[in-house]
């Protein structure tokens, strides 16, 4: 069963400490993004992959990092940085970093910062 | 910077009423549009898009859209709606190159019976 899994669904942390957020695709997709989705903004941006070892900043970058050391991973680090992590995470993929290629998006992490 | 609008937050609708979603986008060159559907609980999902050709693109469950290129707009339509269609509508522009979206805020659709 291919597609996009998140982990976990829901994730506490404390003020100050970084959080890692999983995301993973068997669908063998170069291009993965993350997004973040606030209420009554929509989704934003945050840090997109086209192929692995590479990734550039989305809108919204600072305070996250990312790593893609694997074609099928790319995990998005919350860091102290970030002035309001509280937000739903949702991770996307797609064949290649193309327009004509359409985005496939997981399940989406809940994340509350206490 | 591009960006996307639309102007309905929410709504509510009886079943059989006819929907229109407005979507309003800024940016001057050629762009690719999208409408995204986020069902409770569920994955956000493709309903449909455009890249060019025919400006009335048709996608699943019964939705259409239209590029009105004048207009900067790509408004999402259904005739008659159902208990099932209640959900997040989101708008998507992709501009230039690469396959980086600007969502617009979304429109949250109730559906009463």
């Amino acid at each position: 069963d291919g597609g996009i899994t998140q982990s976990p669904k829901y994730l506490f942390r404390k003020e100050g400490q970084n959080v890692t957020l999983s995301c993973e695709q068997n669908l063998n997709h170069d291009a993965m993004y993350w997004y973040r989705q606030d209420p009554g903004q929509g989704l934003r941006l945050i840090y997109y992959s086209h192929i692995v070892n590479d990734f550039q900043k989305g809108d919204i970058a600072e305070g996250y990092s990312v790593s893609r050391e694997k074609k099928e991973s790319f995990p998005l680090t919350v860091t102290s940085a970030q002035k309001n992590p509280t937000a739903f995470y949702l991770c996307a993929s797609s064949i290649q970093e193309s327009a004509y290629n359409e985005q496939f998006f997981g399940p989406g992490t809940r994340l509350t910062v206490l | 910077a591009q960006s996307v609008s639309q102007h309905n937050h929410h709504v509510i609708l009886s079943e059989a009423a006819s929907l229109e979603l407005g979507c309003n986008y800024s940016y001057g060159g050629t762009v690719n549009l999208f409408w995204y559907v986020q069902y409770p609980g569920q994955h956000l999902q493709l309903l449909l898009k455009y890249f060019s050709g025919d400006p009335l693109v048709k996608g699943i469950k019964g939705f259409e859209a239209e590029f009105i290129k004048s207009k900067f707009s790509f408004n999402l339509r259904k005739p008659s709606v159902q208990w099932s269609d209640t959900a997040e509508y989101f708008c998507a522009v992709r501009t230039g190159g690469g396959n980086k979206l600007t969502f617009g805020t979304g429109t949250q659709l109730k559906v009463e019976l």
